[in-house]
This record gives C-alpha cells, structure tokens and sequence, in this order.
C-alpha cells in the first residue's frame, strides 16, 4: 500500500541551527511533492513545491530536496528561529488527483 | 484577498442529528477538497472535486457527502453524525495542474464534536 512517512514526530533545536527533516515515500510515483507549516489550531499553510525533475528548491532559509530514486524529500530551515517552531507537513500527490500528507514533524527552535 | 472560508468554525452537536459545513473560496480554483485531521494520523482526504459537478471520494469518505454545484462553494454534509467523526476539518482549494494540484489553500478549519 502507498505510505509516507515524515522523520521523528518532534525535532527540538537551537536557534542558529540547521533543522533537517525527512519524508519518506513508498509505492507513489509523484509528479511533485509539496511542503507545508501547521500552526496550532491553524490551517496549513504552503511553503515548496518541487517537481520530479528538480533536484533541489529553496526560498529565503528553507530548502527542499527530491530523490525519486531513494523516495525521499529532505526539508532544511537554515539558521532556524523562534518563530520556525511548528509542524511541518509533507504531501504527496497519489493517482487521480488524491493529495496524501504526512503526519507532520513538530519542530521546537529553542531561544 | 485570496481566502478559502468555513462555517461554522465550531460545533457541538448530537449522533444522528445531519449538519452541513460550508467551504467557500474567491480564487477562482478548480479543485476543493476536505479533510479530517486527527491526532497522530494526520490530515487525511475524505472527498475531493476537480471542478463543477465533478467529485469524487478521497481516502475516507464512508459517513460523508458533498456537492459542487457551483464552482466557488463545496459543502460537506454529514448525514447522521456519529462520535468517531468527531475531528478538525479542513476545505483547501487550489488550481489544477496537468499532472496533478498545485499550491493547496487552506480555510482555518472547523472543530466538530459529535456527542
């Protein structure tokens, strides 16, 4: 069965510090994977699209990676903040037009 | 400005008792979806609609309809509500590409709890 699977479920960091996450894919052959911010209580907000063919996608200090081989995104916020603290949803198109999310990574930058 | 909007944006109510969400968007876009968003299992598609008239079941859709009949509105309709629906739901929008969506908009979400 199709599955995704987004790292550990809380990622706490160090202001400064580069916060590394990870979405794992299995039985899908996307298009493009999206990136999106949940704050609590909040709808989700879009961040990244990268398409199949794109190896590498930033925007201000965050930058996705896509490897269709290894089925794998890896998300980094680069001299992460305070105000970076939230989940972070990965999300996959499936056949026929379904969006698939991850369960989200919980990301603390500690002051 | 570009929103997608939900009502109501709580509600408590009662198993059996049918209730209606509505989702409206002024984008423009083609596709609308709702999801349920449930504590460790994520958000998860209950039906989606590519345009007008056009809808089709997303990954957990038993206990749930909608409607699109016009291309802004897409309403989610629970029959007879039942405890185990109780969640957050979102309505999303976003424009169509060839090989898929784009950029999903979301509404601010609508908490439910069936008692």
């Amino acid at each position: 069965s199709q599955k995704i699977e987004q790292n550990s479920e809380a990622l706490n960091i160090q202001e400064g510090k580069t916060a590394t996450l990870t979405c794992n894919y299995t039985n899908y052959s996307p298009a493009y994977l999206q990136w999106y911010r949940q704050d609590p209580g909040r709808g989700p907000v879009f961040l990244l699209l990268i398409r199949e063919n794109e190896k590498e996608k930033r925007k201000e200090r965050l930058k996705v990676t896509f490897d269709t081989t290894l089925k794998q995104s890896l998300f980094h916020i680069t001299a992460s903040q305070p105000a970076d603290s939230a989940t972070y949803l990965c999300a996959l198109d499936k056949d026929d037009y379904k969006l698939s999310f991850g369960a989200g990574t919980t990301v603390t930058v500690r002051a | 400005e570009a929103q997608v909007t939900q009502n109501p944006r709580y509600l408590i109510t009662v198993t059996g008792k049918k209730l209606t969400v509505t989702c409206s968007q002024n984008m423009n876009h083609e596709y609308m979806s709702w999801y349920r968003q449930d504590p460790g299992l994520g958000l998860r598609q209950i039906y989606y609609s590519m345009n007008v008239e056009v809808t089709d079941k997303g990954d957990v859709p038993e206990g749930y309809k909608v409607s699109r009949k016009e291309k802004r509105n897409f309403p989610l309709i629970l029959e007879s509500p039942s405890p185990n629906q109780t969640s957050l739901y979102f309505c999303a929008s976003s424009a169509l590409g060839g090989t898929g969506t784009y950029e999903q908009y979301f509404g601010p979400g609508t908490r439910l709890t069936v008692t």
